[in-house]
């Protein structure tokens, strides 16, 4: 069964530097989402893309964070400068059209020191 | 705007026992409703959608959920819980089917299932 992929698992990085999260969502799917998770808080949406544009993203989603598909079939966030507050759990989801269910990844652990 | 809220952030059941795990939605749309599981270190795992078809829903591992419009819930329930049952389950609302709708997650139930 076809399933959204994401590395890496864990990431350790220091405050100021730059990460990329990397996802694959499922083949035929066309919408693409990133959700994170603060440790012991609720999964909260940062950002919906479609059409190579974002459709949609929370008052989270500032100017350090940006996404991107550089191909066929890569899905990355990458925030420009990590904060401590931005450790959390990331997830990637995606969804085919017509459809409103989202298909989750195992997650990316960020941790920033 | 919409919102999930999850009456209950722990909930233990002995094995073999009904399991139920209460949501209420707020929506100011047509909704379409889901619970994800989500057990220790792994991903989020869809568990069953309501889509403005049936209104009870079955999904996997035995777990039904009833949309009551009257009463703006969709609570989960399974007949007899199993110790594989143990972990969080988020109730997750959506606005719409179509299009690039996010989903706003309830803060979580945690199920744990004892001998």
């Amino acid at each position: 069964e076809p399933e959204v992929t994401q590395t890496p698992s864990h990431q350790v990085t220091q405050m100021g530097q730059e990460v990329i999260l990397r996802c694959v969502p499922i083949s035929n799917h066309l919408y693409f989402y990133w959700y994170r998770q603060i440790l012991g808080q609720k999964v909260e949406f940062l950002v919906s893309f479609y059409n190579n544009e974002i459709s949609e993203k929370s008052e989270i989603f500032d100017d350090q964070f940006s996404v991107e598909r550089p191909d066929g079939s890569n899905f990355t966030l990458k925030i420009r400068s990590t904060k401590l507050e931005d450790s959390a759990m990331y997830f990637c989801a995606s969804k085919v059209s017509g459809v409103s269910e989202q298909y989750f990844g195992p997650g990316t652990r960020l941790t920033v020191t | 705007a919409q919102s999930v809220t999850q009456l209950d952030s722990h909930v233990s059941v002995s094995e073999g026992t009904p399991v139920l795990l209460r949501c209420n939605y707020s929506s100011s749309y047509s909704p379409s409703l889901f619970w994800y599981v989500q057990h220790p270190n792994k991903g989020l795992q869809l568990l069953l959608k309501y889509t403005s078809a049936a209104t009870l829903v079955k999904g996997i591992n035995g777990f039904e959920a009833e949309f009551k419009k009257s009463e703006t819930s969709f609570h989960l329930t399974k007949p007899s819980a199993h110790m594989s049952d143990a972990a969080e389950y988020f109730c997750v609302v959506s606005r719409d089917t179509g299009t690039a709708s996010k989903l706003t997650f309830g803060t979580g139930t945690r199920l744990q299932v004892t001998l």
